[in-house]
């Protein structure tokens, strides 16, 4: 039962510093996501990817990068960390797009930018 | 962007009150998803509506989806400590593939 597994799930960066998140699935879903999580703010969309070797930003990309090299795997990488970026991160994924479809959200992982 | 209004933010209540939240939005939806997020945990999907007017019952809680696809609720009967979380309502985004905006969520906490 593992579906989608995000690593690691706790994490303190100094600024200027850069890290990846781990982000895979188990379920052979071709849509895959990274939301961030801000108190009072809701799920704000990061990058996204429709199938493998395809990404493409989402509301708030700016200081992000990520890949999809395969269908399991969607890391996100942080590069020059900024207090800003302090967050929850929650990957997700989905079999497709079209309405109907659930989505599944990994625990989280909280990061800190000190 | 389209946007997902929810109210309230925050509800704090007694075991056994009825609660409504409300998620709206000034455009139209295909379809409408709630989602429940408890603490240290990611949200998991509750329903999906589509049919404008649809009303879904999942146990103690029933979801409406306005007739005009702008507008879903979320109503909770006798509430219990255990329907304490986040509840978060999403559409599609417009321009075709279902990526899924977020409203901001209510927050509730019900209290024994």
């Amino acid at each position: 039962n593992a579906g989608v597994t995000q690593t690691p799930k706790f994490r303190i960066l100094k600024i200027g510093q850069s890290m990846t998140l781990q982000c895979t699935q188990d379920m052979n879903h071709n849509y895959m996501y990274w939301y961030r999580q801000d108190p009072g703010m809701g799920l704000k969309l990061i990058y996204y990817s429709v199938g493998a070797g395809i990404t493409d930003k989402g509301e708030v990309p700016n200081g992000y990068n990520v890949s999809r090299s395969t269908t399991e795997d969607f890391p996100l990488r942080l590069e020059l960390a900024a207090p800003s970026q302090t967050s929850v991160y929650f990957c997700a994924s989905s079999r497709t797009g079209g309405s109907g479809n659930t989505i599944y959200f990994g625990e989280g992982s909280w990061l800190t930018v000190v | 962007t389209q946007l997902l209004e929810q109210s309230p933010q925050f509800l704090s209540i007694q075991e056994g009150e009825n609660l409504t939240v409300y998620c709206n939005s000034s455009s139209v939806f295909s379809s409408l998803q709630w989602y429940r997020q408890e603490p240290g945990e990611g949200p998991v999907l509750l329903v999906t509506v589509v049919t404008g007017g649809e009303v879904k019952k999942l146990k103690r809680l029933t979801f409406q989806f306005g007739d005009a696809r702008k507008d879903s609720s979320l109503h909770i009967t006798a509430a219990q400590p255990g329907d304490t979380g986040l509840y978060l309502c999403a559409g599609p985004r417009s321009g075709g593939s279902y990526i899924p905006t977020f409203g901001r969520g209510t927050s509730l906490i019900v209290h024994p």
